[in-house]
């Protein structure tokens, strides 16, 4: 079983649309959890940082994290072509190694 | 603040040459990392340094790649022989060292074996 695990897609939505991504994790510990948006060509980029559970919004970004059932989400509101990327969600525990999802690639069509 | 810089941004070979990669992570950041990712795939862990130490290379394949990090700041990432199999972004990324701490990457080097 893998430490991460999230769907790849492709996930294909209007302009304007709320976009819910999600990834599930088997280890109970891990404590702090990433989001990265990652363009063609280029590396990650830090997209939102949370610790423990809770919500976490940054203008039309919002990040939850629900350890009891070891499950986070990102959501997009008001969807933007320019959102169109890959998502990548992260976590990590006691230890400063990070565990990554495979990715979920994200299309906003005008 | 400068982010990681790494170079080449691009690199193509043919299969048995060897090919190396530079990274120069944010200043004042202790860990540095190198990741192997595959298209389609999320980033896999190359190898970690805590300063000047490795802290993990247990999925480094020791047979072809290397792998140092120079007085605990720059780091150079090698392949001899590169196989068509290590076709792939290479991903340099650092941290300040501590437990919670970000992550942030680099660019990345997309590397083409032919």
């Amino acid at each position: 079983q893998k430490e991460v695990e999230q769907d790849p897609g492709p996930l294909s939505v209007p302009e304007g649309a709320i976009v819910s991504l999600n990834c599930t994790y088997s280890n109970s510990a891990f404590q702090y959890f990433m989001w990265y948006r990652q363009y063609s060509r280029k590396g990650p980029e830090l997209l939102m940082y949370t610790y423990s559970s809770g919500n976490k919004e940054d203008g039309r970004f919002t990040a939850q994290v629900d350890k009891s059932s070891k499950y986070i989400s990102l959501f997009i509101r008001d969807s933007q072509p320019s959102d169109s990327a890959t998502y990548l969600c992260a976590m990590s525990g006691n230890f400063n190694k990070f565990y990554f999802g495979s990715g979920t690639k994200l299309n906003v069509k005008p | 603040e400068a982010g990681v810089a790494q170079s080449p941004r691009y690199k193509i070979i043919e299969k048995r040459q060897s090919v190396a990669f530079w990274c120069n992570p944010i200043s004042g950041h202790a860990t540095l990392y190198w990741y192997q990712q595959i298209l389609g795939q999320g980033p896999k862990l190359l190898i970690q340094f805590q300063n000047n130490g490795v802290v993990d290379d247990s999925q480094l394949p020791k047979d072809r790649f290397s792998a140092e990090r120079l007085k605990g700041v720059d780091s150079t990432l090698k392949i001899q022989p590169a196989k068509l199999e290590d076709s792939a972004v290479y991903l340099c990324a650092s941290s300040l060292g501590d437990r919670g701490e970000k992550l942030f990457f680099g660019s990345g080097t997309q590397l083409s074996v032919l």
